[in-house]
């Protein structure tokens, strides 16, 4: 079993809708980060959590400790939110190397 | 700046090769990071480098070898490349900061090995 699992797998959405991608892990982690891959590759993290909820324009984030699950949001979405968003978590025991393991991504297509 | 830069952007080598990919930094960042990235599956973690002079085995170290040349630059060498390696490599990095505890990642380098 992965220890980062990511639902759905693949999304289409017409322009306009909310979406919801959702993230659970099973592992103890330090922090938990969104990140966004564009369909020509280049990856940009979106977000850090390790508690709560954070906003950035039209993307909210949020991670439930106890229960291991994160949800990334957006609002209004638009035909250039169409990409791979990924979700990744720090472990707890990977100390000063800080080094990330990762969902498989969501691919998220919105229609005009 | 120009962040993480890789080369080279794509490359295809017969199965025996070998070949080096580069990536540079000029964050001034301590940690940095080589993953793969293949159909289907999450990015995996191959090797790390937690500061210079470090290196360590992450996830799928088989069949790499790594050198962080100096605090900029950190490469991944494929002595004998396989039709298995075939996939995309990233290079990121990481500030010492953890309030900035998030990683910048280059452009990719697309390989096949035939």
């Amino acid at each position: 079993k992965n220890e980062v699992e990511q639902s759905p797998q693949n999304l289409t959405a017409q322009e306009g809708e909310f979406i919801t991608i959702n993230c659970s892990y099973s592992v103890g982690i330090s922090a938990l980060h969104w990140l966004q891959q564009h369909p020509g590759g280049g990856i940009v993290s979106l977000f850090m959590l390790s508690s709560g909820k954070k906003k950035h324009g039209r993307l909210i984030a949020t991670i439930n400790i106890q229960e291991k699950h994160s949800s990334l949001h957006i609002t209004a979405s638009h035909p250039r939110d169409s990409a791979v968003y990924i979700c990744a978590v720090q472990l707890i025991s990977s100390g000063s190397a800080r080094q990330l393991t990762f969902g498989s991504g969501t691919q998220l297509t919105v229609l005009p | 700046n120009a962040g993480v830069t890789q080369t080279p952007k794509f490359q295809v080598l017969k199965t025996g090769q070998s070949m080096t990919l580069q990536c540079a930094q000029d964050m001034n960042h301590n940690s940095m990071y080589w993953y793969r990235q293949d159909p289907g599956m999450g990015l995996r973690l191959i090797y790390y480098s937690a500061s210079e002079g470090t290196t360590d085995k992450g996830e799928v170290p088989n069949g790499y070898n790594v050198s962080r040349l100096n605090k900029r630059e950190f490469s991944l060498r494929l002595e004998s490349a396989a039709p298995s390696q075939t996939s995309v490599y990233f290079c990121a990095s990481l500030p010492r900061d953890r309030v900035r505890n998030e990683q910048f990642f280059g452009p990719g380098t697309r390989l096949t090995v035939l």
